[in-house]
């Protein structure tokens, strides 16, 4: 079946950047999503990108596409303690289900 | 405000008595999801609901139940023959399948 994923953890001191990878599997993919999860909460979406682009800004977040290395990556610039979470990566699959990775924590050192 | 809320926050149950979780959104979407997190996994798909009165199985639907009888809510049963009911379960909801999906604050279970 379709595959996503990640690293499990991350570790960056505050104010450098925060850069997570992820690979997926599905050449058909056509959304790709970050989200991000809180210590005991439910996910909340980050960005997304579509399938044509090969990168997306969106304030401090910066979404990288290489479709041919089926490689997705977000970057947080200047991380502050308040971005410590755990970031999924997901896909949308041809059957138009979500597949996720294992999620990254990411840990920020003073 | 529009959400999708979950219920209880923790729940303990003893071990071979059914719970069922609760699930409730205000955003009219119709597609809506049951996920299973453990530590250091990613989110597993229990079951999903396209539609009211239809839902389908995910991958590891052994052991839990559905029902989807209002658009409104998706509550799941988990039974005692789920064999280790102990994780933090996720529900979330999107337009269709293939949308962006939000996400309750998810139930902790911990069966004793």
């Amino acid at each position: 079946g379709e595959d996503v994923e990640q690293s499990l953890f991350l570790s960056v001191r505050e104010g450098d950047s925060s850069v997570i990878n992820c690979t997926y599997t599905d050449s058909s993919s056509t959304y790709l999503y970050w989200y991000k999860q809180e210590p005991g909460a439910g996910l909340q979406l980050l960005t997304y990108i579509f399938s044509n682009m090969d990168m997306k800004q969106d304030q401090r977040l910066t979404v990288l596409l290489n479709k041919k290395d089926k490689h997705l990556s977000l970057r947080i610039a200047d991380t502050q303690t308040g971005d410590s979470a755990i970031y999924f990566c997901a896909e949308i699959d041809s059957n138009y289900q979500l597949i996720w990775g294992a999620g990254t924590k990411l840990i920020i050192k003073p | 405000d529009g959400g999708i809320t979950q219920s209880p926050k923790y729940l303990f149950r003893k071990e071979g008595q059914n719970v069922t979780l609760s699930c409730e959104q205000n955003l009219n979407h119709d597609a809506m999801y049951w996920y299973r997190q453990d530590p250091g996994q990613g989110l597993r798909l229990i079951y999903y609901s396209q539609i009211v009165n239809d839902f389908q199985k995910g991958d590891i639907a052994e052991g839990y139940s559905v029902s989807r009888e209002k658009k409104e809510s998706f509550p799941l049963t988990v039974t005692s023959a789920q064999k280790n009911p102990t994780a933090f379960y996720l529900c979330a909801s999107s337009p269709d399948t293939a949308d962006e999906a939000f996400f309750g604050q998810g139930t902790r279970l911990t069966v004793v």
